[in-house]
């Protein structure tokens, strides 16, 4: 089974700062999913990226997607206190069949 | 579209007694998953179906737990005898094909606390 390790576990931050969370894998990725999880709420999904090197902007966040399919990242500028919650990868099990295995998330905390 | 539908939103049981937790995926997904969240295992898939058929049912933690889908609408997970070490942040998810992968849409999720 494909493990998924995200780092750092936690962040805390000021607002107004950049940051950057990872995820990475032993094997590579087929493709690969970014969400969000606010307090209370489902996860959310942000973007997908699907080819090596791909380069995705949503207004402040970037996420990028290695070159060998290994590795994603997700870059935050200009945190904002909006930005605060569970940021979970993913990626579809073997098989194409609908089935996401998620990484353990990084709790992201912006202070005003 | 309303987006997945979960209900309760929350549940407080005794141990021992029975729990049904419903979910309503959105129209035209043909997955549904039922996921489970804690802050010590994170979120752990439980069970998925595939218009209508139970999948995988491997992340099922024990008897205990059932889920159905008689329906491309509807489905339910139950915990017959619920314990404490089940409460937890239950979430239902649905899922379609699109653009090369699929994209899950979660529910909000039934927050259950068994004492």
């Amino acid at each position: 089974t494909q493990l998924l390790e995200q780092s750092p576990q936690f962040l805390s931050i000021q607002e107004g700062e950049n940051l950057t969370v990872y995820c990475n894998s032993s094997s590579v990725f087929s493709s690969l999913q970014w969400y969000r999880q606010e307090p209370g709420e489902g996860p959310v999904l942000l973007v997908t990226v699907v080819t090596g090197g791909e380069v995705k902007k949503l207004k402040r966040l970037t996420f990028q997607f290695g070159d060998a399919r290994k590795d994603s990242s997700l870059h935050i500028t200009a945190a904002q206190t909006g930005d605060t919650g569970l940021y979970l990868c993913a990626e579809h099990g073997s098989g194409n069949t609908g089935k996401l295995i998620f990484g353990q998330g990084t709790t992201l905390q912006v202070k005003p | 579209d309303a987006g997945v539908i979960q209900s309760p939103r929350h549940e407080v049981t005794e141990m021992g007694q029975e729990v049904t937790l419903r979910c309503k995926p959105i129209s035209g997904h043909d997955y549904l998953f039922w996921y489970r969240q804690t802050m010590m295992r994170g979120l752990e898939l439980l069970i998925y179906f595939n218009n209508n058929v139970p999948i995988d049912d491997s992340g099922m933690p024990e008897d205990r737990f059932s889920a159905k889908m008689p329906n491309a609408s509807f489905s339910t997970l139950k915990i017959q005898p619920s314990e404490p070490r089940d409460s937890a942040v239950y979430f239902c998810a649905s899922s379609l094909y699109e653009g090369g992968s699929y994209e899950q849409y979660f529910g909000p999720g039934t927050r259950l606390t068994v004492t």
